[in-house]
């Protein structure tokens, strides 16, 4: 069964280091998700992302936050200086349509920041 | 802004019972309902998707029902296993133009032999 992958699936930074989380979606999938979970809150949305362009993004997704899909299948998140509060579960999905059709996430990227 | 709701926080009970999480949603123009699980540490694993238009979805012990009217989707576990044992986490698409799906703080279930 086709599914989304995450890599890595735990990273260790440095406080101010950049770091790229990434991810492969289904491959006949055109729409791409990044949101991010903090150990015991909710699972809050970041950006959405479709025909090589953001189409929605969340006010956390700020400046220090980037998203690319940089050969057809890779869909990249990057984190330009990260800050201890970046520390969380990292979660790419993707879906074959924007309506009616399920959200496949990856198993997720784990971020420290120390 | 959309806020979803889902009760208990926390549910224990023993092997065999059946279940009912409960996920409420306070702005009723939506465009569907997801069902997760997630393990300790892990990803979200799609459980149902219930479209709008539609009132419930079964897979295996699984039952969702959709309210739209009501603002409020329930899961109902038939005849629970311990592997059920797990965070469940309804999503809501909508309202408006947005298509980006929100999530409630789940019900964590621990089903015990």
């Amino acid at each position: 069964e086709p599914e989304v992958t995450q890599t890595p699936s735990h990273q260790v930074t440095q406080m101010g280091q950049e770091v790229i989380l990434r991810c492969v979606p289904i491959s006949n999938h055109l729409y791409f998700y990044w949101y991010r979970q903090i150990l015991g809150q909710k699972v809050e949305f970041l950006v959405s992302f479709y025909n090589n362009e953001i189409s929605e993004k969340s006010e956390i997704f700020d400046d220090q936050f980037s998203v690319e899909r940089p050969d057809g299948s890779n869909f990249t998140l990057k984190i330009r200086s990260t800050k201890l509060e970046d520390s969380a579960m990292y979660f790419c999905a993707s879906r074959y349509r924007e309506t009616n059709t399920e959200a496949f996430f990856g198993q997720g990227t784990r971020l420290t920041v120390v | 802004k959309q806020e979803v709701t889902q009760i208990p926080a926390a549910l224990s009970v023993p092997e065999g019972e059946n279940l009912v999480l409960n996920c409420s949603f306070t702005d009723s123009a939506i465009y569907n309902l997801q069902w997760f699980r997630q393990d300790p540490g892990k990803g979200l694993t799609s459980l149902l998707l219930i479209q709008s238009s539609q009132r419930e979805q079964t897979s295996g012990r699984l039952n969702a029902s959709l309210d739209k009217s009501s603002g409020r989707s329930t899961l109902y576990i038939a005849a629970s296993q311990p592997g059920d044992s797990a965070t469940y986490l309804c999503a809501v698409k909508g309202p408006g133009g947005s298509y980006i799906p929100t999530f409630g703080r789940g019900t964590s279930l621990i089903v015990h032999p």
